[in-house]
């Protein structure tokens, strides 16, 4: 049970540059987040998703894209990177959401990364 | 807005010395508060949650947190800390009228020193 697994672990993107962060979760989760986390701000949510084709913005979601075609997978785009987005990246899935059952969030290793 | 708030940064500790990790919160209604830890290059793991019923809950590895209302906090505790206890630890909230959204504090780290 590999739980939440986000790939890659690390990146490096020059400004401008684009790419997507993918999170992968093998518990039949229908809720799905993606959070970034800066030094002193804690965990900031970018977008999330309750369940399969759906989406949803949260607490910082310019400059981001998300889409979620299938239940276990959801994608977070960079159209356009800017040094801003320089920080580290979390997704998390739970089984029901944050206002249902209150259900822990099951976070993957996250993703660095930075934008030159 | 909900939010949290962890006044300390740092929490350094001996071995073998309890350890308290400070939180108080902001909510329009009843909190449903949380701790999540964080070990170096890994994502956050659930210690535990506070609801409803008795104000003291019991965790994960040893962990236990007490709700107070009348002073809006949620500190997390354990009687006695291990060195595998150094890690960043997080407090979050969201109140009973919320979405799908929790607050995170910023986190602290706590240092045990053997």
């Amino acid at each position: 049970n590999a739980g939440v697994t986000q790939t890659p672990k690390f990146r490096v993107l020059k400004t401008g540059q684009s790419m997507t962060l993918l999170c992968a979760q093998d518990m039949n989760h229908e809720y799905m987040y993606w959070y970034r986390q800066d030094p002193g701000m804690g965990l900031r949510l970018i977008h999330y998703s309750v369940g399969e084709g759906t989406t949803a913005k949260g607490e910082v979601p310019d400059g981001y894209n998300v889409s979620r075609l299938k239940k276990q997978n959801f994608l977070l785009g960079l159209e356009s990177a800017a040094p801003s987005q320089t920080s580290v990246y979390f997704c998390a899935s739970s089984y029901g959401g944050q206002g249902v059952n209150n259900s822990p969030l099951h976070f993957g290793n996250g993703t660095r990364l930075t934008v030159t | 807005a909900q939010s949290v708030a962890q006044p300390e940064d740092q929490v350094n500790v001996a071995e073998g010395n309890p350890l308290t990790v400070k939180c108080t919160y902001s909510v329009s209604g009843n909190p449903y508060l949380f701790w999540y830890v964080q070990y170096p290059n890994r994502g956050l793991q659930f210690l535990l949650k506070y609801i409803t019923g008795d104000n003291l809950v019991k965790g994960s590895y040893g962990f236990e947190a007490e709700f107070n209302k009348s002073q809006t906090s949620f500190h997390l505790k354990k009687p006695s800390a291990l060195v595998s206890d150094s890690a960043l630890y997080f407090c979050a909230v969201r109140d009973i009228w919320g979405n799908n959204r929790l607050a995170f504090g910023k986190g602290n780290q706590v240092v045990v020193i053997p």
